[in-house]
């Protein structure tokens, strides 16, 4: 089984510039959602869903935009990158009875 | 405050040392706990969820105490191997996973 799948693994971005993180699960999960981590902050929640064309906003969510056609994927696109966007960025699924969330590998994501 | 509270480490402790992790959650609707390993550079994974009753897997003990809202990991006989940050994971029904910021753990010879 693939689980999750996250790509890229690495990214340089110039300010301004926009691109998408791909997340993709083969285990029918409803519930999927992005984080990115920082140093000293721990992983902070940028948007979710809990199905297919439905999204809700995290704690961080300005300057990232989701949308979930299907079950499978929850891309990320960030609209204008900015340098406080370099993070390292994860894609989750959970399916219901939340018994394990599931990650991707992550994206390390710089802004310069 | 926040809503999920870890000691801030980092821990280090010799090989075959006990270690105990901490933490606190503020909301008390919560209903789902757990603990990830994330190694460095790497995903969270699940180490193991958090049973009220207190559940035990091998070298390692989880308890829940819902009055106090407090969560722990003990962790016996360290090995060089577990050496990594230890995440504090809480869930309120069907919604967000709440992390802790994480406390590292350094094993050393």
């Amino acid at each position: 089984n693939a689980g999750v799948t996250q790509t890229p693994k690495f990214q340089v971005l110039k300010t301004g510039q926009s691109m998408t993180l791909q997340c993709a699960q083969d285990m029918n999960h409803e519930y999927m959602s992005w984080y990115r981590q920082d140093p000293g902050m721990g992983l902070r929640l940028i948007h979710y869903s809990v199905g297919a064309g439905i999204t809700d906003q995290g704690e961080v969510p300005n300057g990232y935009n989701v949308s979930r056609s299907t079950t499978e994927d929850f891309p990320l696109r960030l609209l204008s990158a900015a340098p406080s966007q370099t993070s390292v960025y994860f894609c989750a699924s959970l399916g219901t009875g939340f018994t394990e969330a599931f990650f991707g590998q992550g994206t390390r994501l710089t802004v310069v | 405050r926040k809503e999920v509270e870890q000691d801030p480490g980092p821990f280090n402790v010799p090989e075959g040392a006990t270690v105990a992790f901490n933490c606190t959650y503020s909301n008390s609707a919560s209903q789902s706990f757990f603990w990830y390993r994330q190694d460095c550079r790497k995903e969270p994974k699940l180490l193991m969820s958090v049973y009220s009753s207190g559940n035990e897997d091998g070298r390692f003990t989880a308890q829940l105490n819902r009055a106090s809202q407090y969560i722990s990991l003990l962790i016996r006989d360290s090995k060089l191997s577990d050496s990594a940050t230890y995440l504090c994971v809480v869930t309120a029904g069907y919604s967000t996973l709440t992390f802790g910021k994480g406390t590292m753990l350094l094993v050393s010879p």
